[in-house]
């Protein structure tokens, strides 16, 4: 599975939106790309995937450039419970392979 | 459902002592996956499971053993416990469904080898 960036930190308010950005420039056509966050002291949670197109679910949208090579999670509101580290992986179309995580963005929400 | 349970919590073992965690999923899901996961670092893979019967190593399989006998239940064995073996370790399982599926989580044991 291709690599993927992300920023080591980042900070937001109460009730605004976040935008967590991540880079793949490598990625291939096939790959999807997926978040998951940890909060602190639990295991990974699955956030949202997509493959081209932008997605909406309860908990965030992931908006997916034209050309793949980066994506953004996106927070319609943090909260104080949005506080966490999120990864943003890809997956081959297969998914056969496991997913491997980076250190991934740590997320900070002041009230 | 109760999803993926993982047991003990919390475990301190001596160096050379060998213990088992224990992971057990009610989804019927034919992946099961070890990590573990070091202070302020992502989760690396130990073991995996594509179904009873099979496993494979993972990124950092070195001190520990696994088996897959039923599809509900995959424990990890440390057989010699090492202070690097100090760790959160994660286990998780999802359904054969392809790029899309969902991988879901146990909420951890936390080791200390000392």
């Amino acid at each position: 599975d291709a690599k993927t960036t992300q920023p080591n930190s980042m900070e937001s308010n109460e009730e605004e939106p976040v935008h967590l950005p991540c880079n793949h420039s490598t990625i291939s056509g096939t790959d999807y790309i997926h978040w998951y966050r940890q909060l602190p002291s639990q295991g990974p949670e699955y956030v949202i995937h997509g493959l081209t197109s932008n997605v909406n679910n309860r908990m965030a949208s992931l908006a997916i450039a034209e050309d793949r090579k980066s994506s953004t999670l996106i927070l319609h509101r943090a909260t104080l419970r949005d506080a966490a580290v999120y990864y943003c992986i890809l997956r081959g179309v297969s998914g056969n392979t496991p997913l491997v995580f980076g250190k991934g963005t740590r997320l900070s929400v002041i009230a | 459902n109760a999803g993926v349970t993982q047991t003990p919590k919390f475990r301190i073992l001596k160096i050379g002592q060998s213990m088992t965690l224990q992971c057990t999923q009610d989804m019927n899901h034919n992946y099961m996956y070890w990590y573990r996961q070091d202070p302020g670092m992502g989760l690396k893979l130990i073991y995996y499971s594509v179904g009873a019967g099979i496993t494979d190593k993972g990124e950092v399989p070195n001190g520990y053993n696994v088996s897959r006998s039923t599809t509900e239940d995959f424990p990890l064995r440390l057989e010699l416990a090492a202070p690097s073996q100090t760790s959160v370790y994660f286990c998780a399982s999802r359904n054969v469904l392809g790029a899309r599926s969902e991988q879901y989580f146990g909420p951890g044991t936390r080791l200390t080898v000392t």
